[in-house]
């Protein structure tokens, strides 16, 4: 049964980077009919999608308004997939989760992670 | 503002029956299938509907999905107290090429 864990710091300094890693146990994160996603909640709003990449690298979508500040990339050789957010304001203060996310259109989130908080503040 | 729109709350009594609603357009929900998401407070979310109506292993029938157009819907009959939750659709917007979630609805068993 696949199960997905978040790790990282839980407390990030305004304008450093944030770095937060999702591991991938019981199944292989080559698996072609997924994507792997990070997703998170700000606290007392709703759930925003950051974005997602192929296990290949091949492909690879963000949400515009964080394209310039996130990066997903993927390990094979570890089974795990990581997110990266520059520049760090307290607005991303949040919950961030990690997910698999079905390819072939249907995109789907059917596994995530338990989240980790995430604190921006001096 | 969210690209789809949700009631931000809904409730009903226990047995009862309820429907939230997630409004869209032609480049999100008309052309691309609709999910639904339980959340519970400190929870990760879960998958209740993928695919418009399909139900994943261990998700009771009282939980349903459909589709009218631009619009989404759950459905929840036999409301039970551990119903309480934040309910998200989501789906990938082709004209804004990437994956977007409702606002959420809240949905209280009173």
């Amino acid at each position: 049964q696949l199960q997905l864990q978040e790790s990282g710091p839980g407390l990030v300094k305004p304008s450093e980077t944030l770095s937060l890693t999702c591991s991938v146990s019981g199944d292989s994160i080559r698996s072609p009919s997924y994507y792997w996603a990070w997703i998170r909640q700000p606290p007392g709003k709703g759930l925003e999608w950051i974005g997602l990449m192929y296990y290949s690298g091949s492909s690879y979508y963000y949400k515009p308004s964080l394209k310039s500040r996130v990066t997903i990339s993927v390990d094979t050789s570890r089974n795990y997939f990581s997110l990266r957010l520059t520049s760090v304001t307290a607005a991303d203060t949040a919950v961030y989760y990690c997910a698999r996310q079905r390819a072939g259109s249907r995109y789907y989130m059917d596994v995530w992670g338990e989240g980790t908080t995430v604190t921006v503040s001096s | 503002q969210s690209v789809l729109t949700q009631p931000p709350s809904v409730s009903a009594a226990p047995g009862q029956k309820v429907t939230i609603s997630c409004s869209g357009s032609t480049s999100n929900i008309e052309k691309n299938f609709v999910s639904w998401y339980q959340k519970l407070p400190r929870t990760a979310p879960k998958l209740l509907i993928y695919d418009n109506d399909k139900r994943p292993s261990g998700i009771p029938d009282r939980f349903s999905g459909s589709n009218s157009g631009a619009t989404a819907t759950l459905g929840i009959t036999g409301l039970q107290t551990g119903d309480e939750a934040d309910y998200y659709c989501g789906t990938w917007d082709t004209s804004l090429g990437f994956w977007v979630f409702g606002g959420g609805t809240k949905l209280t068993v009173l």
